[in-house]
């Protein structure tokens, strides 16, 4: 049971570069969700994902996009990366009142 | 609206002496609270919840519907407490936490 995994585990981005980052558990969690982490703001829910089918926004939504391909996957997609979204990005899958959580994503954008 | 306030960025204390990591938090209804924690190198991951009343790892927190609180507290700090504690609120959505931000507690020897 790897439980929540995400790739990749670095990545560095020039401004205005897209990328996505991948989100897969094998729990059979139906909510999942995408934070960031930043110093002194803790985590902010970026955007959720419910069940199959269905997805809502969060806190900071704005500059990222979101898909739920299936039960178990859950990509984040930044279209044109911007410096401000230099920061830790953690995938997490939900099940009863627990959050299970990713190892994070280090982005940093230049 | 809700919101989970944890007033401390850092706090550094020496090993045996008492911790206390405070949490206060903004809602109207009935809140589910719970402190994460994120040791270094390994994945945030549940700690407690109020509503098992539990103790793990020596740690307890107790709800506090007057004060609107609910610190984490430990008798005598461990070197290996050291980490980052989140608080979470869970409120109006079953669907969703939300998180303070965060507490890094530093255990001196």
């Amino acid at each position: 049971n790897a439980g929540v995994t995400q790739t990749p585990k670095f990545q560095v981005l020039k401004t205005g570069q897209s990328m996505t980052l991948q989100c897969a558990q094998d729990m059979n969690h139906n909510s999942m969700y995408w934070y960031r982490q930043d110093p002194g703001m803790g985590l902010r829910l970026i955007y959720y994902s419910a069940s199959e089918g269905t997805t809502d926004k969060g806190e900071v939504p704005n500059g990222y996009n979101v898909s739920r391909l299936n039960k178990r996957e859950f990509s984040l997609r930044l279209e044109s990366a911007a410096p401000s979204q230099t920061s830790v990005y953690f995938c997490a899958s939900m099940a009863g009142d627990t959050q299970y959580f990713g190892p994070g994503t280090r982005l940093t954008v230049l | 609206a809700q919101r989970v306030t944890q007033p401390e960025k850092l706090l550094s204390v020496f090993k045996g002496a008492p911790v206390e990591l405070k949490c206060n938090y903004s809602y109207s209804g009935s809140p589910e609270l719970f402190w994460y924690v994120q040791y270094s190198r390994q994945r945030l991951q549940l700690l407690l919840r109020h509503i098992s009343r539990e103790s793990i790892k020596g740690f307890t927190a107790d709800l506090n519907k007057g004060e609107t609180s609910f610190h984490l507290k430990k008798p005598f700090a461990q070197e290996e407490d050291s980490a980052m504690y989140y608080c979470a609120l869970r409120g109006d959505s079953s669907y969703k936490l939300i998180f303070g931000s965060g507490t890094r507690l530093l255990v001196r020897p």
